[in-house]
């Protein structure tokens, strides 16, 4: 069975911090993953795509990188703001290659 | 990356009404779309995976003859939940898929059913 698992669950930081969420899977055959963003009650933003040829992916203050071999992925996220507090949600492609089987996701408050 | 429109955001319906949901692609055409589902503090969890011009296709444990799913042009998909209960209040969720496989979601539909 495919799973995906998000440690920490919740996390709070002061602003200014330095982060990292943690993303692992079980079947190295991964295709692609994709972290998310969600703000409560919202859809899902894209932040990061990483193929399976690739290890890392940056995008401003965002960088994900990825391990298949020990089935874990990684967001850090430098210099965090308060406007980064959101639900961060990782999600690698099925066996099929289709759809997504997503995390329960970490939920990330910045205070000020 | 592609734009995705779902409408509603959020809806409302008496128990045993039935509720339609939209889902455009608006930027590119998809012949595939996805319908997720998502309770409190849970993952999203996919319901049935749409196909443009043909049956949709469910995943185990989704009734079809309850979430009634249409693609009848590239651009949209729509979501029926039939004959909708309380338990059947959750967010729902549509995605298509861009370049590079990439996931592009909608807004999300917060449907609540009393």
């Amino acid at each position: 069975k495919q799973e995906v698992t998000q440690i920490p669950a919740a996390l709070s930081v002061p602003e200014g911090e330095n982060l990292v969420l943690n993303c692992s899977f079980t079947d190295s055959a991964i295709y692609n993953l994709q972290w998310f963003r969600q703000d409560p009650g919202k859809g899902l933003t894209s932040l990061l795509l990483i193929q399976s040829s690739q290890r890392e992916q940056t995008s401003g203050r965002l960088n994900a990188s990825l391990d298949k071999s020990s089935g874990r992925s990684t967001l850090y996220i430098a210099a965090s703001q308060p406007g980064d507090s959101a639900t961060y949600l990782c999600a690698r492609l099925n066996q099929a290659g289709t759809a997504l089987i997503f995390g329960k996701g970490t939920t990330l408050s910045v205070s000020s | 990356g592609a734009v995705v429109s779902q409408h509603p955001s959020r809806v409302i319906c008496k128990s045993g009404t039935s509720v339609k949901i939209e889902c455009r692609s608006l930027d590119f055409q998809a012949t595939t779309m996805f319908w997720y589902r998502q309770f409190p503090k849970q993952s999203l969890m996919l319901m049935a995976t749409s196909n443009e011009g043909s049956k949709a296709t469910y995943e185990q444990g989704v009734e079809k003859d309850k979430f009634l799913i249409n693609h009848a042009s590239l651009t949209l998909s729509t979501l029926t939940v039939t004959s909708a209960h309380p338990e059947d209040s959750s967010f729902y969720i549509c995605s298509v898929r861009g370049a590079r496989t990439e996931a592009f979601f909608g807004q999300g539909t917060r449907l609540t059913v009393v």
